[in-house]
């Protein structure tokens, strides 16, 4: 599986979105964009994944670069309760592992 | 719809003896995965499970350590003697993998504490 690299920690203020990073230079092309986050004591949550195309769900909203070979998570309007770690995973669609990386620590201050 | 249930939530057993966690997962889910999970570090896979059948298990220290899945449905993760090493919280997930959605759930995870 391809690596991802996303940045140890971010803050972002309360009601303001949250832009988290993500490269992937080494991306297949048949790899998608997962996106999952972990909050404290809590096992990980899907939030959004894609391909090639911007993905929009209640949660949050996916933008991945033309070239496919970096993405962005954005919280549109992040609250306390977005405090957790936020991972970026490149995973095959059809019965693959999910291969986590250190993810962002995302801590949303009021 | 219940989640993925794991029990127990807390463990804690002196070093050398066994232990043994428990995951029901999703009604109709036919993808089983146990990952462990390090303090600060994310999850890392130890077996992945297709109904049945343990199609992953590259991952698992197969000296101390072994799972089941029957009847591709509940699982038991076993570690038989446990060392110091493996505190950590131990996570179940499960998926229906139709080749189109890879969505996985997971359960609350087991925190085990060797001493």
């Amino acid at each position: 599986d391809a690596k991802t690299t996303q940045p140890p920690s971010m803050d972002c203020a309360e009601g303001r979105a949250a832009n988290l990073p993500c490269n992937h230079s080494t991306i297949s092309g048949n790899e998608y964009v997962y996106w999952y986050r972990q909050i404290h004591s809590q096992g990980p949550q899907y939030i959004i994944h894609g391909l090639k195309n911007n993905e929009t769900n209640e949660m949050a909203s996916l933008i991945i670069t033309e070239d496919r070979k970096s993405s962005t998570l954005i919280l549109p309007h992040a609250t306390l309760r977005d405090t957790a770690v936020y991972y970026c995973i490149l995973q095959l669609l059809a019965g693959n592992k999910l291969t986590f990386g250190g993810g962002t620590r995302v801590l949303v201050k009021p | 719809e219940a989640g993925v249930v794991q029990s127990p939530r807390y463990k804690i057993i002196e070093k050398k003896q066994p232990v043994a966690f428990w995951c029901n997962p999703i009604s109709g889910h036919n993808t089983l995965y146990w990952y462990r999970q390090n303090l600060g570090q994310g999850p890392e896979l130890l077996i992945r499970y297709e109904n049945e059948e343990a199609v992953d298990d590259s991952q698992l220290p197969k000296d101390r350590f072994s799972a089941e899945r029957l009847k591709g449905v509940d699982s038991t993760l076993k570690i038989q003697p446990a060392e110091l090493g493996d505190s950590a919280v131990y996570l179940c997930a499960s998926s229906w993998e139709d080749g189109w959605n890879t969505e996985a759930f997971f359960g609350q995870g087991t925190r085990l504490t060797v001493v």
